[in-house]
């Protein structure tokens, strides 16, 4: 167990709709990082939250956005959603640049 | 710019003998490299880590991974593969620019499976 955990484990969804994905970093890690993996295009950083600022940005889409709370825990805001973006969504933290731990892992499906 | 190129996509080796992983990178700056499993249906565990300290470094459950900056690789070995092992491995780059901006580049994974 990684000590960072997010929910839900799986959802599942039409096209067209939102959702949010939530993460809890590990106690004491400021900086939460968000990925998506698929079969098609691997492993994706998308973005990084430190301290409840945008610190850097990957590939992420513009329909897709984040933001980090004062609590440290993080969302990803998927809107608009296609069949494409059915992935497994990963959020992971550290301390300041340390080494990533990464959560279970979100998967979802867009039908 | 920085990239990262895992040479195989897949490995298969005998339960008890060595595993070899190849990783290459190229990156503008003084790069840390990781290497990180991921077990079926499972978030990405940290196996070893190289910044700028030993070469040889050495990790969870008997890995070990060296750092050749002439080759631009890194590596993984195991002496003794176990059943245990057989995952997807990632060997991923990051690098920190002279403006501070962190930057992580994965590997597109390399599946590793065990014959027992």
């Amino acid at each position: 167990d990684s000590g960072v955990t997010q929910t839900p484990k799986h959802l599942i969804t039409a096209t067209g709709q939102r959702v949010t994905l939530r993460c809890s970093p590990r106690s004491g890690d400021l900086s939460v990082y968000w990925y998506q993996q698929s079969l098609d295009q691997g492993l994706q950083f998308l973005i990084q939250y430190y301290n409840g600022e945008e610190r850097a940005k990957g590939n992420i889409l513009e329909r897709f956005s984040a933001q980090q709370f004062p609590d440290l825990h993080s969302e990803l805001n998927l809107s608009s959603l296609e069949l494409g973006d059915s992935a497994l969504y990963f959020c992971a933290s550290s301390v300041a640049r340390g080494e990533q731990f990464f959560g279970p892992g979100t998967r979802l499906t867009v039908l | 710019a920085q990239s990262v190129t895992q040479l195989d996509s897949h490995v298969s080796v005998s339960e008890g003998t060595p595993v070899l992983l190849r990783c290459n990178y190229s990156s503008s700056y003084s790069p840390s490299l990781f290497w990180y499993v991921q077990h079926p249906n499972k978030g990405l565990q940290l196996l070893l880590k190289y910044t700028s300290a030993a070469t040889l470094v050495k990790g969870i459950n008997g890995f070990e991974a060296e750092f050749k900056k002439s080759e631009t690789s890194f590596h993984l070995t195991k002496p003794s593969a176990h059943m245990s092992d057989a995952a997807e491995y990632f060997c991923v780059v990051r690098a920190i620019s002279n403006f501070g901006n962190e930057k992580l580049t994965f590997g597109t994974g390399t599946r590793l499976t065990i014959i027992p």
